[in-house]
């Protein structure tokens, strides 16, 4: 079966500048899961999606970071506008609720 | 609070050495546990898991695990590594929600 799918991989931008990410998940998971993971530590999740609802966003800086799920698949997560402590790896991750958590590739931003 | 804690950031073995990476973790209910494993440019994946029932688990590539809830304790082991089995480890706890609470990490070095 396909993976999470991510993109973009990469992603520089200076400060202040708006960056947007795309997560597909596997096809038939109903749960959706961003974490964001800074360098020498683990995944901190951002916000979990159950279909197009969100079920726990309550450690996503919602002053500056957004995310949907439109139509309880693909998912955008955005950070608007980005500082310097943003720099890290994005996870996208997707499971049948209450089960396995597949991950995908992750996109690695900097900021600069 | 629910967190999770490694004991060692850093472990480099020869092949064939015996493997103990050490977890403990807390948190106020029933607990899932799950050992992941990053390869060097590959996605996190599932190693072993715990839910209920036999406290030892036994995952892939060799791999197991103790459940000792007196301890709060889940030390990942294995009786002889691979060169192969470089890679970063984490330990990891999920709750009633599934969300996943990731320890920091260890960063395991075999020497050929």
């Amino acid at each position: 079966e396909a993976g999470v799918a991510q993109s973009p991989r990469y992603k520089i931008i200076e400060k202040r500048q708006s960056v947007a990410f795309w997560c597909n998940p596997i096809s038939g998971h109903a749960t959706l899961y961003w974490y964001q993971q800074i360098l020498g530590q683990g995944p901190k999740l951002l916000i979990q999606f159950q279909n197009n609802g969100v079920v726990d966003d309550s450690q996503l800086p919602k002053d500056r970071f957004s995310a949907e799920r439109l139509k309880g698949v693909d998912s955008t997560l955005k950070i608007q506008p980005a500082k310097l402590e943003d720099s890290a790896v994005y996870l996208c991750a997707s499971s049948i609720p209450h089960y396995e958590q597949y991950f995908g590739p992750g996109t690695r931003l900097t900021v600069t | 609070a629910q967190s999770v804690s490694q004991h060692n950031h850093h472990v480099i073995l020869s092949e064939a050495a015996s493997l103990e990476l050490g977890c403990n973790y807390s948190y106020g209910g029933t607990v899932n546990l799950f050992w992941y494993v990053q390869y060097p440019g590959q996605h996190l994946q599932l190693l072993l898991k715990y839910f209920s029932g036999d406290p030892l688990v036994k995952g892939i590539k060799g791999f197991e695990a103790e459940f000792i809830k007196s301890k709060f304790s889940f030390n990942l082991r294995k009786p002889s590594v691979q060169w192969s089995d470089t890679a970063e480890y984490f330990c990891v706890l999920s709750g009633n929600t599934g969300k996943l609470i990731f320890g920091q990490g260890t960063t395991l070095q075999v020497k050929p």
